[in-house]
C-alpha cells in the first residue's frame, strides 16, 4: 500500500499569500497518477488536479500542481478567500487507493 | 451535470447493519466504475470499496474486507455497499464517487454529498 504523508497539517495564511502544501509517498507513484482535492467545510471533496497537473475545467489558474515520483506540491498563488478549504492529496493507480490525512488552509 | 445521491445512513449498534444506496443520475451510469469513500469526523478520507463498470470486479480496504459487500444495478442506475458487523469505527460520512472506466483507475472525479453512519451502544 503507498502511503501518503501531507504537510504541514495546517497552514495559516493571510489572503493573497501563497500557499505551498506538500504531498510525500513511500514509495514512487507509478505514471504520475497523483491528484488534488479541495473539501471545503460541510461539502464534498472536489477534484483539483489528476496527473501531478492537470486541472479539470473551471479550475482557476492560480492553483498548480507539481512533483514526481514520491514528492508532489500544491500551489495556490494569491489566496483567495474561496480558497480556504482542507486540501486532500490521492494516488489512483494502485489499489488500494490512497488519500493522505489532508493539510488545512486557514485564515491568519 | 453529474449528480451521485446517496442514502442510507443511520444509527446503528455495534454488530448492526446497514445498507447505503448511491443514485446517479444526468450521466451513464454504467460507464464509470464507483468507489465507496468514508471520512470519520475530523479525519482524512479513506477508501473504502469499489466496484467495475459491470459489477464484475470489486475491491475493499483491508479493515473492511469481509465484512461490507459493493454491488451495483446499472438498470436503476444505482450503486450499493452492505455493511455488516459494524463497528464504532465504521463511524463517519460515506461518500460515493465516480472512478474511471478502467477499474484500476481510481480518479474520483465526481462525489456525492454524502450520507452519516453512526455507530453507537
Amino acid at each position: 500500500e503507498i502511503v501518503l504523508t501531507q504537510s504541514p497539517g495546517t497552514l495559516s495564511l493571510s489572503p493573497g499569500e501563497r500557499a505551498t502544501l506538500s504531498c510525500r509517498a513511500s514509495q514512487s507513484v507509478p505514471r504520475n497518477c497523483l491528484a488534488w482535492y479541495q473539501q471545503k467545510v460541510g461539502q464534498a471533496p472536489r477534484l483539483l488536479f489528476y496527473g501531478v497537473s492537470t486541472r479539470p475545467t473551471g479550475i482557476p489558474d492560480r492553483f498548480s500542481g507539481s512533483g514526481s515520483g514520491t514528492d508532489f506540491t500544491l500551489t495556490i498563488t494569491g489566496l483567495e478567500p474561496e480558497d480556504y478549504a482542507v486540501y486532500h492529496c490521492q494516488q489512483y493507480v494502485t489499489s488500494p487507493w490512497t488519500f493522505g490525512q489532508g493539510t488545512k488552509v486557514e485564515i491568519k | 451535470e453529474v449528480q451521485l445521491v446517496e442514502s442510507g445512513g443511520g444509527l446503528v449498534q455495534p454488530g448492526g447493519s446497514l445498507r447505503l444506496s448511491c443514485a446517479a443520475s444526468e450521466f451513464t451510469f454504467s460507464t464509470y466504475s464507483i468507489h465507496w469513500v468514508r471520512q470519520a469526523p475530523g479525519k482524512g478520507l479513506e477508501f473504502v470499496s469499489g466496484i467495475s463498470r459491470d459489477g464484475g470486479t470489486t475491491s475493499y480496504a483491508n479493515s473492511v474486507k469481509g465484512r461490507f459487500i459493493v454491488s451495483r444495478d446499472n438498470s436503476k442506475n444505482t450503486a450499493y455497499l452492505q455493511m455488516g458487523t459494524l463497528r464504532v469505527e465504521d463511524m463517519g460520512l460515506y461518500y460515493c464517487a465516480t472512478a474511471g472506466r478502467d477499474f484500476w483507475s481510481g480518479l474520483n472525479q465526481y462525489w456525492g454529498q454524502g450520507t452519516l453512519v453512526t455507530v453507537s451502544s
